[in-house]
């Protein structure tokens, strides 16, 4: 089946201690994009890669840090979580970095840091 | 800045009644994206409009995009239970490049009562 895959769904953590959020799609997709939602701001951009070792800044990146070694996986890394980093995160991929075709998002992951 | 504003923010509308969500974003864009989210669920893809005066339709659901008057609706026909989500409109700010570098709405929570 073709999908996006994120773990973990849910996550609770102290501030300051390190962890990543992984991402996975099984569907050659050239791009991919990490966004975080938030009531009442909708879905913001954090980071994006048009292709594999390309990655680049979206909207709202301070904080975070992806990588993308391997076509299929574009983890988020948090160094040093704080609270105001609790959100919803989804990852989603698209065949082409423009064109037609629309996002694939993942389940979500929701991040509590205290 | 670009900005994507929908609204309403919430609609609570009967089954069987007929209304429209729109969508205002303040620069030039030549594509626009609608996407349905489900309560604790994922995002999934809608319609994809890619050209001024652009109509899509699916089931009760109808998007059309006027790239002069950057808007876009969509419009629900006889809405039925199964309707009630969050709907979201996203623009693609790089008119004319090369990036799939969405803006969001902040969303439009539908409730559709028997």
């Amino acid at each position: 089946e073709a999908q996006v895959t994120q773990n973990p769904r849910y996550l609770i953590t102290v501030t300051g201690k390190k962890l990543t959020v992984t991402c996975s799609q099984n569907m050659n997709h050239e791009y991919m994009s990490w966004y975080r939602q938030d009531p009442g701001l909708g879905l913001r951009q954090i980071y994006y890669s048009m292709n594999v070792e390309v990655t680049d800044k979206g909207d709202v990146p301070e904080g975070y840090k992806v990588s993308r070694k391997e076509k299929r996986n574009f983890p988020l890394i948090l160094e040093s979580p704080s609270p105001n980093q609790t959100s919803l995160y989804f990852c989603a991929s698209s065949l082409m970095a423009r064109g037609n075709s629309p996002l694939h998002f993942g389940n979500g992951t929701r991040l509590t840091v205290t | 800045e670009l900005k994507v504003e929908q609204n309403p923010l919430f609609l609570s509308m009967q089954e069987g009644k007929n209304y429209t969500i729109y969508c205002n974003y303040s620069t030039t864009s030549d594509r626009l994206y609608w996407y349905r989210q489900d309560p604790g669920k994922s995002l999934e893809s809608l319609f994809v409009l890619l050209s001024n005066g652009a109509v899509k339709q699916e089931g009760r659901l109808m998007a059309s995009l006027d790239t002069k008057a950057r808007l876009s609706t969509l419009h629900i026909t006889a809405a039925v239970h199964d309707l009630s989500a969050t709907y979201f409109c996203a623009v693609d700010m790089e008119y004319g490049g090369a990036t799939n570098k969405l803006i969001f709405g902040t969303g439009t929570l539908l409730a559709v009562q028997p």
